[in-house]
């Protein structure tokens, strides 16, 4: 089946912990995405890439990292730095950069609390 | 950055009504308009997209367009309890994120439908 696969479908962080979210596609998508949903909020942007080994900054990337090593996947760290990192976490993809067109598919989700 | 606004609801329709879901955008040079459901607890999901000015129906979905109003809206016919669910709206921003825009998300209507 073709989709975009989250995990661990729940992440329990520690103070001072670092963890790592992981979002892989099987879609052949150039572009991908890392989203935070709070309770009754919309979705905001993390991070995103258009290229292997590219990525660029959304509106809320303090606290964050990725890497974009292979085309298929684009984990996200959640550091120390991150100090309410309580929220629903979303990966997306879409194809080509190129055409304006192309919606974005979700993964299930990763919801990370603090322990 | 540019606004999608969405009116939170919760928006009540009885079973077999129409449901009708609004969204208004800022950014005039908008040109890609899309609909998501999103269960509770669960992540998003396309239902809809539309690019041109007019009506896009789908089965039981009508999508509208009217970019002079900065306008886009969602018709659900004959709803059932199964459509009961928050639906988000997306903009994409051709000025934010690269050569076709990231996507700008409304915080959602979620919809109650009543047996």
């Amino acid at each position: 089946d073709g989709g975009i696969t989250q995990s661990p479908k729940y992440l329990f962080r520690k103070e001072g912990q670092n963890v790592t979210l992981s979002c892989e596609q099987n879609l052949n998508h150039d572009a991908m995405y890392w989203y935070r949903q709070d309770p009754g909020q919309g979705l905001r942007l993390i991070y995103y890439s258009q290229i292997v080994n590219d990525f660029q900054k959304g509106d809320i990337a303090e606290g964050y990292s990725v890497s974009r090593e292979k085309k298929e996947s684009f984990p996200l760290t959640v550091t120390s730095a991150q100090k309410n990192p309580t929220a629903f976490y979303l990966c997306a993809s879409s194809m080509g950069w190129g055409n304006g067109n192309q919606p974005q598919h979700f993964g299930d989700g990763t919801r990370l609390s603090i322990l | 950055q540019k606004e999608v606004e969405q009116n939170s609801g919760p928006l009540s329709v009885p079973e077999g009504a129409i449901a009708s879901l609004n969204c208004t955008y800022s950014d005039r040079g908008s040109q890609s308009f899309f609909w998501y459901r999103q269960y509770s607890g669960k992540s998003p999901e396309l239902i809809m997209s539309i690019y041109s000015n007019g009506d896009k129906e789908d089965g039981r979905f009508t999508a509208q367009l009217n970019k002079a109003s900065q306008y886009v809206s969602l018709l659900i016919r004959d709803s059932q309890p199964s459509d009961s669910a928050t639906y988000l709206c997306a903009v994409r921003d051709p000025n934010y994120g690269g050569s076709q825009g990231n996507l700008i998300f409304g915080k959602g209507t979620k919809l109650s439908v009543k047996p």
